[in-house]
């Protein structure tokens, strides 16, 4: 089946560095989004791609859409404790200007940042 | 708060033993999503509805599993006979899909522990 390649799969960063993270498939996704998730939460979304070689930003985040639509990264400059969590990606398929249901995440970045 | 929101947040249960879950999405939203996370995973896919139609299945999804949308509203999770290896956090997510946007936000979950 398809299967997201997420890494790496944990960072351990100081304070104020930046952070880079991507995400790989061996299939074609139409849709990347990017979760973060906390203990005992579900995933938060952080910012969606539609578009190959799509660079899209939010806040100190910024996300690419690969241009073989079969990858992804996400870059977050200068962290701050609060960052530290669960980065999924994940993807979505679609066809005829529709985008199927479901969601194939990744296996998940766990990011600690030292103060 | 308008965001996705599901009951119980916990529940510990015997084998054997039938349990429900309960998920209300954004209230304009069409689609509704169930996943199952187990430690260290992301999440995987269950099954989806578009408004009460049920369009896809996971083979994850055995015959304990059922699930409805009755009025296009809120949805039920229900796992018969409940096993050990059930034993998971249960996401459910919302979204209003128009082509192909469909970001999917996702609720707090349920964590389900079998004894």
């Amino acid at each position: 089946g398809q299967q997201l390649n997420q890494s790496p799969q944990s960072m351990f960063i100081q304070e104020g560095e930046d952070v880079s993270m991507n995400c790989t498939s061996s299939s074609i996704f139409n849709t990347w989004l990017w979760y973060k998730q906390d203990p005992g939460e579900g995933p938060v979304l952080l910012i969606a791609l539609y578009k190959a070689g799509e660079l899209t930003s939010n806040g100190r985040l910024t996300a690419q859409f690969g241009i073989t639509r079969k990858d992804s990264f996400l870059n977050i400059s200068a962290s701050i404790p609060s960052d530290v969590g669960i980065y999924f990606c994940a993807g979505q398929m679609g066809a005829g200007g529709t985008s199927y249901g479901k969601l194939t995440f990744g296996q998940g970045t766990i990011l600690t940042v030292h103060p | 708060d308008t965001g996705v929101s599901q009951n119980p947040r916990h529940k510990i249960t015997k084998r054997g033993q039938n349990v429900t879950f309960r998920c209300d999405p954004i209230s304009e939203h069409n689609r509704l999503y169930w996943y199952r996370q187990t430690l260290g995973q992301g999440p995987e896919f269950l099954t989806y509805f578009q408004n009460e139609a049920q369009l896809e299945k996971s083979r994850l999804l055995s015959d304990r599993f059922s699930a409805e949308r009755p009025k296009g509203s809120f949805s039920t999770l229900e796992i018969q006979r409940t096993e050990q290896g059930d034993s998971a956090m249960y996401l459910c997510a919302s979204s209003l899909q128009r082509g192909f946007y469909n970001e999917q936000f996702f609720g707090p979950g349920t964590r389900l522990t079998v004894l």
